[in-house]
């Protein structure tokens, strides 16, 4: 199986920065790395899909970026209601795997 | 507009069968595969399988194969996933998501999540 890592597993950062969450794959998996956003209330959502590609509804504020093993997400102007979780997963290879998660706080 | 809708929280007994249910609405339910995820208190989420409601082929997370059972009643537009032999490491919210073409790129829609939680 493709293990994803996120390797912080919680960032405090200010309403107004820019927060950037990496997440890396244990092989090449194409591009196909997906972001999601768990509220605290559990809810998921999608945010970007094939690395970079934003979902629809998420506001421009999000961003993703990557190739081969190495992947981000970026948050511009950080909003409290981006208070959240963020996944990585891979849709290369079967079983699809998630990341640990990044748990944003407020600082 | 499309939604999914998953079925209460449950209190299992250990070895008692369950099943937790996944209704589709807003779109046609067998253009896409409908997966299923774990997510133990505090911790990380887990894919454990998807079926396609069109044939009800299905795909397994091998770490799942003896403990999952997808299925679909295409009738009613709703996904099925039942947990055989429940005990404590079964305990979890459990959220069925629906796919996308391909599958490849993630799951755009996600059920609230159902708790269930084993014990005697």
């Amino acid at each position: 199986d493709i293990q994803m890592t996120q390797t912080t597993s919680s960032l405090s950062a200010s309403l107004g920065d820019r927060v950037t969450i990496s997440c890396r794959a244990s092989q090449d998996i194409s591009n196909y790395l997906n972001w999601y956003q768990q509220k605290p209330d559990g809810t998921v959502k999608l945010l970007i899909y094939y690395t970079s590609r934003l979902h629809s509804g998420v506001p421009s504020r999000f961003g993703g970026s990557g190739s081969g093993t190495d992947y981000s997400l970026t948050i511009a102007n950080l909003e409290q209601e981006d208070i959240a979780t963020y996944f990585c997963q891979q849709g290369n290879t079967l079983p699809w795997t998630f990341g640990g998660g990044t748990k944003l706080e407020i600082k | 507009q499309v939604q999914v809708q998953q079925s209460g929280p449950q209190l299992v007994r250990p070895g008692a069968s369950m099943k937790i249910s996944c209704k589709a609405s807003g779109y046609s339910f067998t253009n896409y595969w409908m997966h299923w995820v774990k997510q133990r208190p505090g911790q990380g989420l887990e894919w454990i399988g998807m079926i396609d409601p069109s044939d009800s082929e299905t795909r397994l997370n091998q770490k799942f194969k003896d403990k999952a059972t997808l299925t679909v009643d295409k009738s009613s537009s709703t996904a099925y996933m039942q947990l055989s032999s429940p005990t404590s490491e079964d305990s979890a919210v459990y959220y069925c998501a629906r796919g996308d073409y391909g599958n490849h790129v993630g799951f755009p829609y996600w059920g609230q999540g159902t708790l269930v939680t084993v014990s005697a």
